[in-house]
């Protein structure tokens, strides 16, 4: 198994308070990735890093930020949590190059997160 | 507008016989597909992939079939076996760049004794 580590894996909360997930991978891949996933919808990317410090918006980036200042860790906050964020949230490691141009995605267990 | 579509949400089949989880897609950019494998309270699993330039693609009782003309991945699983029992996704990359994965919504697959 890929060494990827989320935490919390599960948070309740309120509306309006600030949240961060992080996620740890031990594999020093060059990108990560945070999905959320809700029924009906599969998992949709919310942003996605290719290096230290070096990142972009998914598809549904709006009321997130991230931050990666280290090859190993990427966080995920939101900065004033609303209901509509309760979901379940991934973290996705993979490593890309010239010679390795289709490598799969390896994810995390998730972390559960309900907000009140 | 989904671009990659599992229109069967449940699939059930007998164990020992085959399984066929079907996707579609509309992004001609997709340059490489993938299913991954779900368990409750887990993360999704790599399964098996294959490249635009293929058709086929097997790993032991699992092989994916790719027709491009129709825009259309499947996943065949035989012989299927109660522990296949899961969602599966299907997952599209568009060659734009970042390995940047579109999922479809997941079929649960139920393989009964």
């Amino acid at each position: 198994d890929a060494g990827i580590t989320q935490s919390p894996r599960h948070k309740v909360t309120e509306t309006g308070t600030p949240v961060t997930l992080r996620c740890h991978q031990t594999e020093n891949h060059r990108y990560m990735y945070w999905y959320r996933q809700d029924p009906g919808h599969g998992l949709r990317l919310i942003h996605y890093s290719y290096g230290v410090k070096d990142t972009d918006k998914g598809e549904v980036s709006d009321g997130y930020s991230v931050s990666r200042s280290k090859t190993e860790d990427f966080l995920l906050t939101l900065e004033s949590a609303t209901s509509s964020q309760t979901s379940v949230y991934f973290c996705a490691i993979s490593e890309l190059s010239l010679q390795l141009s289709n490598q799969p995605q390896h994810f995390g267990d998730g972390t559960r997160l309900s907000i009140l | 507008d989904q671009q990659v579509k599992q229109n069967s949400p449940s699939l059930s089949v007998q164990e020992g016989r085959i399984s066929i989880l079907n996707c579609d897609y509309t992004n001609s950019m997709f340059d490489y597909f993938l299913w991954y494998k779900k368990y409750p309270a887990e993360g999704p699993t790599f399964l098996i992939s294959i490249s635009s330039i293929k058709d086929k693609n097997e790993d032991g009782r699992f092989t994916v079939f790719l027709n491009k003309s129709a825009k259309h991945l499947s996943l065949h699983i035989v012989p299927s076996q109660p522990g296949d029992s899961a969602v599966y996704f299907c997952a599209a990359r568009d060659r734009g760049g970042g390995n940047k994965l579109t999922f479809g919504t997941g079929t649960q697959l139920k393989v009964e004794l």
